[in-house]
């Protein structure tokens, strides 16, 4: 049961690249998120998906896509890195309700 | 629209000091409140929780209690250990949300030293 996985652990891109961070979940949830950690700043939400087949956008929406790939898979996309998306990105999962979700390791993403 | 607020940090402790780190929220109704720690190098993961009014959430050692009155969720610890050094978030769900969203602070640096 490896919980909730990401790839890349880091990676480096130059302004303008693309680049998709991956995530999956074994815990058979239902909802998954996407954040960004940036210091002092807590944790942003970017887009969820409250179940497979639907995303939504959280707090931080502009520059992202996502795809709900299956009901294990949930993908960041970035169509034009830019510097300010310099930053620690984590995925999570939950069941409905009650908000308690469990944590990918993140990926460090530097854009330069 | 809901918030929380943490002490800002570090906060810097010897092995055995007691441990308070102060936590409030805004939010309509009844949220449920959360305690999630970050270790080095690693994603969050979650402490304690409470879900209602003057519940009291514990794990491994750390208590804190949902105050509706004061709106506060303080995370306490009587004896910390080295390895308690960690980045500690106080979150939110709000009542209205089915999907489980949480509303991060913006995390306590705790640092404990021998």
């Amino acid at each position: 049961n490896a919980g909730v996985t990401q790839t890349p652990k880091f990676q480096v891109l130059k302004t303008g690249q693309s680049m998709t961070l991956q995530c999956a979940q074994d815990m058979n949830h239902n909802s998954m998120y996407w954040y960004r950690q940036d210091p002092g700043m807590g944790l942003r939400l970017i887009y969820y998906s409250a179940s497979e087949g639907t995303t939504d956008k959280g707090e931080v929406p502009n520059g992202y896509n996502v795809s709900r790939l299956n009901k294990r898979e949930f993908s960041l996309r970035l169509e034009s890195a830019a510097p300010s998306q310099t930053s620690v990105y984590f995925c999570a999962s939950s069941e409905r309700g009650w908000g308690e979700q469990f944590f990918g390791p993140g990926t460090r993403l530097t854009v330069l | 629209g809901n918030s929380v607020t943490q002490m800002e940090g570090p906060v810097t402790l010897s092995e055995e000091a007691f441990l308070t780190i102060n936590c409030t929220y805004t939010a309509t109704g009844y949220p449920s409140l959360f305690w999630y720690v970050q270790y080095p190098g690693e994603g969050l993961q979650l402490l304690l929780k409470a879900t209602k009014a003057d519940d009291k959430g514990s794990n491994k050692g750390f208590e804190a209690t949902y105050r509706k009155e004061t709106t506060s969720f303080h995370l306490e610890k009587g004896s910390v250990q080295v390895s308690d050094s960690a980045v500690y978030f106080c979150a939110l769900s709000p009542p209205t949300d089915s999907w489980g969203k949480l509303q991060f602070g913006a995390g306590t640096q705790v640092v404990v030293t021998p």
